[in-house]
């Protein structure tokens, strides 16, 4: 079946350690997002691709980074600069020209001890 | 910029009732609106787009939503509510920049809560 696949689901770790999420998807999409989730917040944009080898900055980009060498994978690393990093994270893809109708993989969920 | 507001943070309907959750944009031109359903610890789910046309939409789960302009609301109805529709709601606009469509803005949710 297609789909997006986030792994893990779950993630510890301490603080001052960089974390890679990983978000692979089989759907073909040209266009991959990152979300961030905290309760009561709604989803808020990390970082977004709609091509191969580019990407840009979404409302919270500091603190992440993020690459797109590949159409199916778009891996975002957590890194030590970024202060809060607790928190629910979603991936998701859409096709180009589709604004908006976005397919979410089922999350990973980071904890910073 | 755009935005978005759901101005309800809980809901409570008993089971059988009807549902009216509430979304406000704001867009100066015609907005294109979503409505997405998020089960607990999951990704999300979409329930129904409005991109112009007809101001009354259906979409999956027996959800509608109507689109008026001038109210800058895009509300989201169910008829009958199941216990399988308790989960957190969201609205959603299409946002733009120079290079065009960047994702989507959020609003922060509507949890609902079905009572038997």
């Amino acid at each position: 079946d297609g789909g997006i696949t986030q792994s893990p689901k779950y993630l510890f770790r301490k603080e001052g350690q960089n974390v890679t999420l990983s978000c692979e998807q089989n759907l073909n999409h040209d266009a991959m997002y990152w979300y961030r989730q905290d309760p009561g917040q709604g989803l808020r944009l990390i970082y977004y691709s709609q091509i191969v080898n580019d990407f840009q900055k979404g409302d919270i980009a500091e603190g992440y980074s993020v690459s797109r060498e590949k159409k199916e994978s778009f891996p975002l690393t957590v890194t030590s600069a970024q202060k809060n990093p607790t928190a629910f994270y979603l991936c998701a893809s859409s096709i180009t020209g589709t604004p908006g109708e976005l397919f979410f993989g089922e999350g990973s969920r980071l904890t910073v001890l | 910029a755009q935005s978005v507001t759901q101005p309800d943070i809980h809901i409570t309907v008993s089971e059988g009732a009807s549902l009216e959750l509430r979304c406000n944009y704001s867009y100066g031109a015609t907005p294109y609106l979503f409505w997405y359903v998020q089960s607990p610890g999951q990704g999300l789910q979409l329930l129904l787009k409005y991109f112009s046309g007809d101001t009354l939409v259906q979409g999956i789960k027996g959800f509608e939503a109507e689109f008026k302009r001038s109210q800058s609301s895009f509300n989201l109805r169910k008829p009958s509510v199941h216990w399988s529709d308790a989960a957190e709601y969201f609205c959603a606009v299409v946002t733009y920049s120079g290079g065009g469509a960047d994702g989507l803005t959020f609003g922060k949710g509507t949890h609902l809560i079905i009572q038997p």
